[in-house]
């Protein structure tokens, strides 16, 4: 167990809905991420926040959008969901932010998303 | 754009064999990390390595990371099932924090 936890385990929805997905860090932890691993894409990047502030962006849609909220949790929305939304989505989460030293990220168990 | 190229993709052995992975770049990272997803669970941080040249060995998993900080290579020692899983590098490029993942290479260790 990794301290990270994520809601909902699964979620199925229909095209053009929206979802919301949970986070909540490791105790103490300032740093979330968030990813989403697909099996044609690997695990790839979409965020960061680092103590309730954006801090870096990877290949994020613009029907994503995500924060993190005082208490450290965070939320990813996704809006106008498309078939290839499909996946999991991780959200990670490290003691700091210390740009040039990647410290360990601790995942947690995904959310699998299936939109049909 | 980053990437991050392993190899290879799938690799399927016997219990008892000795195997390497392999993960490539022509970008130069401050670091390199290990992880080993297992199934239904997130990845889990093996190891990570900064120097380049520097070697981290944890029992029978030897990691490497490349002189010019661009590659890096694990090999594991009479591998067992209980190493099956979906083996990731990633890298930190520099002057961040974030990690770039490779394409991931799916072992199954049959016994």
């Amino acid at each position: 167990d990794s301290g990270v936890t994520q809601t909902p385990k699964h979620l199925i929805t229909a095209t053009g809905q929206r979802v919301t997905l949970r986070c909540s860090p490791r105790s103490g932890d300032l740093s979330v991420y968030w990813y989403q691993q697909s099996l044609d894409q690997g695990l790839q990047f979409l965020i960061q926040y680092y103590n309730g502030e954006e801090r870096a962006k990877g290949n994020i849609l613009e029907r994503f959008s995500a924060q993190q909220f005082p208490d450290l949790h965070s939320e990813l929305n996704l809006s106008s969901l498309e078939l290839g939304d499909s996946a999991l989505y991780f959200c990670a989460s490290s003691p700091y932010s210390s740009r040039g030293a990647p410290g360990t990220q601790y995942f947690g168990p995904g959310t699998r998303l299936l939109v049909l | 754009t980053q990437l991050l190229e392993q190899s290879p993709q799938f690799l399927s052995i016997q219990e008892g064999e000795n195997l390497t992975v392999y993960c490539n770049s022509s970008s130069v990272f401050s670091s390199l990390q290990w992880y080993r997803q297992e199934p239904g669970e997130g990845p889990v941080l093996l190891v990570t390595v900064v120097t380049g040249g520097e070697v981290k060995k944890l029992k029978r998993l030897t990691f490497q990371f490349g002189d010019a900080r661009k590659d890096s290579s694990l090999h594991i020692t009479a591998a067992q099932p209980g190493d099956t899983g979906l083996y990731l590098c990633a890298g930190g490029p520099v002057n961040t924090d974030k990690l770039i993942f490779g394409t991931g290479t799916r072992l199954q260790v049959f016994p």
